[in-house]
């Protein structure tokens, strides 16, 4: 079956400071990844997808970036952290062709 | 513009009765919708999925419409029992890879 692990699971980061989120999928082959955004009380924001190693789109310009380096291996990065960064951080991944996406357990960010 | 609204008011039912969440969308034209479930400090999981050629779907207590002339969805959670207390997040499936996800609706069901 597959899984999908994320971490950190909590992270207070001060403001300027760097960040990396990682997120790893087993059980599947060439997914399509995801890293989403999630404000209190507000919808999922997508921030970048990928279909494939070294392959990204970026949805919202912003300080943040994404890579891909492995097939089932998706990094989120920031040099230099907001205090408009903080939220609730999530990955998911999609078979080819699938529509149905399978989120990680998320990382809650806090930026001071 | 496009939107996709579920009421942001949270939903207060009691236990055993039926509860309706709606998902309105404007301005898209979705290949598919989806209704996924997501517990406090948890990702969000799939629940159910329709195509834009189906009007309803059904799944175990759990049913979905889908009406592309109205641009809405309805889920409806029957018997519904304390568990399904959650908030439950509507998504739209354009062209490509992209989901849009609504802000979700908040459901308590009362013992």
């Amino acid at each position: 079956s597959q899984t999908i692990h994320q971490w950190p699971a909590t992270l207070v980061q001060p403001v300027g400071s760097p960040l990396s989120l990682e997120c790893t999928v087993e059980g599947t082959s060439n997914p399509n990844l995801y890293w989403y955004r999630q404000a209190a009380g507000r919808g999922l924001q997508l921030l970048f997808y990928s279909v494939g190693i070294g392959q990204i789109s970026s949805e919202v310009p912003q300080n943040l970036s994404a890579s891909r380096p492995q097939d089932r291996q998706f990094i989120l990065s920031s040099k230099k952290l907001l205090l408009s960064d903080s939220g609730f951080y999530l990955c998911a991944w999609s078979g080819i062709g699938g529509v149905e996406q399978f989120f990680g357990p998320g990382t809650r960010l806090t930026v001071l | 513009s496009q939107k996709i609204e579920q009421n942001s008011e949270a939903l207060n039912i009691q236990e055993g009765k039926t509860a309706t969440l709606t998902c309105n969308y404007t301005n898209y034209s979705p290949a598919y919708l989806q209704w996924y479930r997501q517990d406090p400090g948890r990702g969000p999981v799939f629940l159910l999925l329709i195509r834009e050629n189906e009007k309803e779907k059904r799944k175990e207590r759990l049913k979905v419409t889908f009406d592309t002339t109205l641009k809405q969805s309805l889920f409806h959670i029957t018997a519904s029992q304390p568990a399904d207390s959650a908030t439950y997040l509507c998504a739209l499936v354009t062209g490509g890879f992209k989901t849009i996800f609504g802000a979700g609706t908040r459901l308590f069901v009362k013992a």
